[in-house]
């Protein structure tokens, strides 16, 4: 059974600095996609950015990258230039062929004005 | 273009009471999937419909049901309410043959007394 992992319950960042959030997976697969979802207050989980496996580079939308280690099965997000927005539980998830999202238990992040 | 939608946002219910939640997919998604959300966790699969079937479902009891319509939209139920079962409902959409991206609701918090 595939697995996430994210190990750091709480992250903080100055505002207008940059962090980076760690995630760890586990899988027998060789095709499948990972996300990053925020889920601010509101409750809305919002997809932040996406990753195909078979795909060596790494993916980026604005102020949000990911480091992925395919061999290493590690998928980190970093944000930069941190806004006061950005403050939410960020979560790793894993997909294979549409299937179910498997989700890590989250990263809170605080941004400190 | 509408985003998913959930109905009601909040629910109370008496333990033992059965409840049914419903969600409209995005416009010209197929795919509905169902997650429960316990407080300070990820979300964790529940089932996903498509074509009106039960394609596939995650470690949840039978109390756990859900049905899709015509239309797409969905609804998940659940008998003989426990007070574990207290958490945020989501609901996700997406397009089985597409870009795998699920795209999520408001949720609905049911609180079981």
């Amino acid at each position: 059974a595939q697995t996430v992992t994210q190990s750091q319950p709480e992250m903080s960042v100055q505002e207008a600095e940059t962090v980076t959030l760690s995630c760890t997976y586990d899988t027998s697969e060789s095709d499948y996609y990972l996300f990053w979802y925020k889920q601010p207050p509101s409750r809305q989980m919002i997809l932040v950015i996406r990753q195909e496996a078979y795909k060596q580079q790494n993916a980026t939308e604005n102020r949000f990258s990911v480091n992925f280690q395919k061999a290493a099965k590690s998928f980190s997000l970093k944000i930069s230039d941190s806004q006061l927005g950005d403050a939410a539980m960020y979560f790793c998830a894993y997909e294979h062929e549409n299937e179910k999202l498997t989700f890590g238990t989250g990263t809170r992040l605080t941004i400190i004005p | 273009d509408a985003g998913v939608t959930q109905s009601p946002t909040h629910l109370i219910k008496t333990r033992g009471q059965q409840v049914t939640l419903r969600c409209s997919p995005k416009s010209g998604h197929d795919t509905v999937s169902w997650y429960q959300q316990a407080l300070g966790q990820g979300p964790q699969f529940i089932f996903q419909y498509y074509e009106e079937e039960e394609r596939q479902r995650g470690n949840f009891p039978d109390r756990f049901s859900g049905h899709q319509f015509p239309n797409y939209s969905s609804e998940l139920n659940v008998n003989a309410l426990l007070l574990g079962d207290s958490a945020l409902y989501l609901c996700a959409s997406s397009i089985l043959a597409g870009a795998y991206e699920q795209y999520f609701g408001p949720g609905t918090r049911l609180t079981v007394t």
